[in-house]
């Protein structure tokens, strides 16, 4: 069974632009969830989407947003960067919501100029 | 203070070395404790998953969880230079809406 996928894996932006990361499951996973793992902060939640609906949310500032489509892939959007955007993004998917067991993605290294 | 503290590190031991990791936690509804590897570059991989508290064994593994003392340990036993990686642990509570909660990562480097 293929892993989760993740594109692009590297990107350099520069400060105000927006970026969109891209996820594709395990499949028959319908659960997704985005994590922002930093040095200093480790792995913090962003968001989970499950059947296509944001289930739960972390305490990111709105910029950043995401959405999943019907067949489980899911985009994370992330609008007027900041340099302290900067990170490795993961996404992870689940069988479940939430589940306890997830499977993580090589994750998009965001660089922000 | 942080809902789970876990050393960073870096721990460094010879190979055939036994590694103990740990967290510990202050948030004592959790029931579900993971512990995630992520080699540099990659994506954390999950080795080990434990309800509540007691022992599992996986191979060279071993997670404990003690819940009266919210802590938590991964075990690894003939260490390998292939074991050298980041070790997250990860806590989440009983409930679908409860997010995974993890440490910030414990650096492992095992030298031949």
């Amino acid at each position: 069974k293929a892993g989760v996928t993740q594109t692009p894996r590297y990107l350099i932006k520069t400060r105000g632009q927006q970026v969109t990361l891209s996820c594709s499951p395990i499949s028959g996973h319908r659960s997704v969830s985005w994590y922002q793992q930093t040095p200093g902060q480790g792995l913090q939640f962003l968001f989970e989407y499950f059947s296509e609906t944001q289930r739960n949310k972390g305490n990111f500032p709105g910029r950043f947003s995401g959405r999943q489509f019907s067949n489980s892939r899911s985009e994370m959007n992330v609008s007027t960067l900041e340099l302290g955007d900067s990170a490795l993004y993961l996404c992870a998917s689940s069988y479940r919501e939430l589940q306890e067991t997830q499977y993580f993605g090589p994750g998009t290294r965001l660089l922000v100029l | 203070q942080k809902e789970v503290e876990q050393d960073p590190g870096p721990l460094s031991v010879p190979e055939g070395a036994i590694v103990s990791l740990n967290c510990t936690y202050s948030n004592s509804a959790f029931q579900y404790f993971m512990w995630y590897r992520q080699y540099s570059r990659k994506g954390p991989e999950l080795l080990m998953y434990t309800y509540s508290s007691g022992n599992k064994e996986d191979g060279r593994f071993t997670a404990q969880v003690d819940k009266s003392s919210k802590y938590i340990s991964l075990f690894i036993r003939d260490s390998q230079p292939s074991d050298s990686a980041t070790y997250l642990c990860a806590m989440k509570g009983a409930f679908n809406t409860d997010k995974l909660i993890f440490g910030t990562g414990t650096r492992l480097q095992v030298f031949p």
